[in-house]
């Protein structure tokens, strides 16, 4: 597709249930980016892969949130045994990083969580 | 490292009147620096960003930013405030190898 493109855009679940947020990233794009945004807060990092590179998992807030992605494409953040402080927004930006990167990301519209 | 502030969480001014939202940044080698916008229900759209070449650079619908670098800083701006400005806008810095973002300025218009 022309950009990038997340799904669900919504997704209500059940405290305890895991829930997959997909991203699929401009074609070519080497580097995926994984953020999180809560209500009233900035853009919280959460992964980062680029390439056949291990991912950057820094970001991640607990052993509950995982992240794969195959092929060098399409990514899942995985999300088990939710709790209410994860809903927010997850939002999935993806990069062109050839030699003359500037580290313009492009993003999706998000995936937006709530967990009752 | 590099850092990234915006002053003010929120900013609010009137219709016509000039928006500015100020960025600061700190980076160990040369920035690339970018302005974001986020309206409501939507995701990050880039406004305009300053690579190299000429320290003020235009953006779409009407925006402006001027990298000064004395002052580390990336502040934008638009001549005219309109009802469609208003949304969230991040700045951010990058050094080729990542993007950090600033925590957003929500901007208020006022009729």
């Amino acid at each position: 597709g022309a950009g990038v493109s997340q799904s669900p855009s919504n997704k209500v679940t059940e405290k305890g249930k895991d829930v997959e947020l997909r991203c699929d990233p401009i074609s070519g794009h080497t580097a995926l980016y994984w953020y999180r945004q809560s209500l009233g807060q900035g853009l919280e990092f959460l992964i980062y892969f680029q390439g056949n590179s291990a991912p950057d998992k820094s970001g991640l807030p607990s052993d509950r949130f995982s992240a794969e992605r195959t092929g060098g494409s399409v990514s899942t953040l995985t999300i088990q045994r939710t709790q209410q402080e994860d809903s927010a927004v997850y939002l999935c930006a993806s990069s062109l990083m050839d030699l003359q990167n500037t580290g313009e990301l492009f993003f999706g519209e998000g995936s937006r969580l709530t967990v009752l | 490292a590099q850092s990234v502030t915006q002053l003010g969480s929120h900013v609010s001014v009137s219709e016509g009147a000039l928006v500015l939202l100020r960025c600061n940044y700190s980076s160990s080698v040369p920035p690339y620096l970018f302005w974001y916008v986020q309206y409501p229900n939507q995701g990050l759209q880039l406004l305009l960003k300053y690579t190299t070449g000429a320290t003020l650079v235009k953006g779409i619908n009407g925006f402006e930013a001027e990298f000064k670098k004395s002052e580390t800083s990336f502040h934008l701006t638009k001549p005219s405030a309109h009802m469609s400005d208003a949304a969230e806008y991040f700045c951010a810095v990058s050094d080729g190898d990542g993007l950090t973002f600033g925590k957003g300025t929500h901007l208020i218009i006022q009729p």
